[in-house]
């Protein structure tokens, strides 16, 4: 069965301050990994994809098949990072679905 | 740019009336997908379509059913509401192996 744990509902940093949004998966396969982010108001949108990677607006993710980890990562945070994040994992063969996790708030602070 | 489009922003039905959610896509993607989105358990899978007047079950189907008569077209039915059905609801689509678009969502409330 394919899951998706993100540990935090809520990470609160500080302009300028590095961000780390912690993704686990489960998954027997080979998994494509996702992080989708959505702003105050705004539709749910794909922010990076393991496969293309390359950096979206400062964030970066590698994929750890070792420690089954896809973690978002930016240096320094800026104010209008503050969204809710979702790491989604999809399947080769699954037709396209994804399973996404609980999502995390990210809040920063000036 | 891609578009996926719901029929409401905001509906209030009663319990046990009959609902449609409506998601309409205009880049002729195969794939479409209803999810609902709650807080603390993200999104979660209704119903997807692969392909006109196909459908498949998703991680939670329970009370609900779907339609896809049209490649553009796909809807959700709640064939009698219940309050535990009040949620954000979120349309998406996607060709064969691209990344998931979504619509705005439309918020049900059941009363």
């Amino acid at each position: 069965a394919q899951r998706v744990t993100q540990p935090e509902k809520l990470l609160s940093v500080f302009k300028g301050a590095p961000v780390e949004l912690k993704c686990n998966y489960s998954y027997s396969g080979s998994p494509e990994l996702f992080w989708y982010v959505q702003y105050s108001r705004q539709r749910l949108q794909l922010l990076l994809r393991h496969i293309s990677r390359e950096s979206i607006k400062g964030f970066t993710a590698d994929l750890n098949k070792g420690e089954t980890s896809f973690h978002l990562k930016k240096p320094f945070a800026q104010e209008e990072d503050s969204a809710m994040y979702y790491c989604a994992l999809g399947a080769v063969r699954g037709g396209n679905k994804l399973t996404f996790g609980t999502g995390t708030q990210l809040k920063v602070e000036l | 740019d891609v578009k996926v489009t719901q029929s409401s922003r905001y509906l209030v039905k009663r319990t046990g009336e009959k609902v449609f959610l409506e998601c309409v896509q205009d880049m002729d993607h195969e794939n479409m997908f209803w999810y609902r989105q709650d807080p603390g358990l993200g999104l979660r899978l209704i119903y997807f379509s692969y392909d006109v007047k196909m459908k498949e079950k998703g991680d939670i189907p329970e009370g609900y059913s779907v339609s896809r008569e049209k490649k553009e077209r796909f809807s959700l039915i709640l064939e009698s509401a219940s309050t535990n059905q009040t949620s954000m609801y979120l349309c998406a689509s996607s060709s064969v192996a691209d990344e998931q678009f979504f619509g705005p969502g439309t918020r049900l409330t059941v009363l």
